[in-house]
């Protein structure tokens, strides 16, 4: 079964518009991690995020937040006055606390900013 | 000073034939992984060592064997593929130990882009 869910397949916004990254996941460890990844058109994978599940605050980094919250199992990532480099697709990951950092990843959301 | 790197880069072949995808990383990790991304940009690890021993093996064909020679590089051979090998592997580099095994973060290689024809 899926562990990690992101609904949105794709989410297309304008230059400077604000996009909203829905992740839900699904564990019954009470240790595990959560990452955000970001695979641009050249194809690399790129880490941006790691939030271990106690510690709910939330993080910002730049244009970059992250909001967990284990009451939803969500960990939703924004981008704030998106760019035209923005465009990837990005990925949420759960890793469970006995896996070896096996990253269980969800389909994708695939982000596309026009200018 | 690349973090992770895989040889090729591309590799194109006929069904049947025997490939091996090499990675090497210099992040003086442990621990080292595998993953399949299909056409559908779909994720999903395959193997994991640490070490060199092999800590994790999912659901694999044992048409595909990974091999450690030392804690820096993880090389997969596959053998006598088949059109549904075609697919981008990742490998992939993190600190994770025995103590702490969720936590450290992957390091990814850019890929190898395996086409079977």
């Amino acid at each position: 079964a899926q562990k990690v869910t992101q609904a949105q397949t794709e989410i297309s916004v304008v230059e400077k518009e604000d996009v909203t990254l829905d992740c839900v996941y699904e564990t019954r460890d009470t240790t595990y991690y959560l990452f955000w990844y970001k695979q641009p058109p050249s194809g690399e994978l790129v880490f941006l995020i790691r939030r271990n599940s106690f510690d709910e605050q939330n993080e910002i980094s730049g244009r970059y937040s992250w909001n967990f919250q284990k009451s939803t199992s969500s960990f939703n990532f924004t981008i704030t006055a998106s760019q035209v480099v923005d465009s990837a697709v990005y990925f949420c990951a759960l890793s469970e606390g006995v896996s070896w950092g096996k990253l269980q990843f969800g389909a994708g959301t695939q982000v596309v900013v026009t200018p | 000073d690349t973090a992770v790197s895989q040889t090729p880069k591309y590799l194109v072949t006929q069904m049947g034939n025997d490939k091996s995808i090499k990675c090497e990383q210099n992040l003086g990790h442990d621990t080292m992984y595998w993953y399949k991304q299909d056409s559908k940009k779909f994720l999903k690890i395959m193997f994991s060592y640490n070490n060199k021993e092999l800590i994790i093996n999912e659901t694999v064909p044992n048409r595909f064997s990974p091999k450690s020679p030392d804690k820096a590089h993880l090389n997969l051979h596959i053998n006598s593929l088949e059109l549904g090998d075609s697919a981008v592997y990742f490998c992939a580099s993190s600190p994770t130990t025995p103590s702490e095994q969720a936590s450290g973060e992957q390091y990814f290689g850019p890929g190898t882009r395996l086409t079977v024809t």
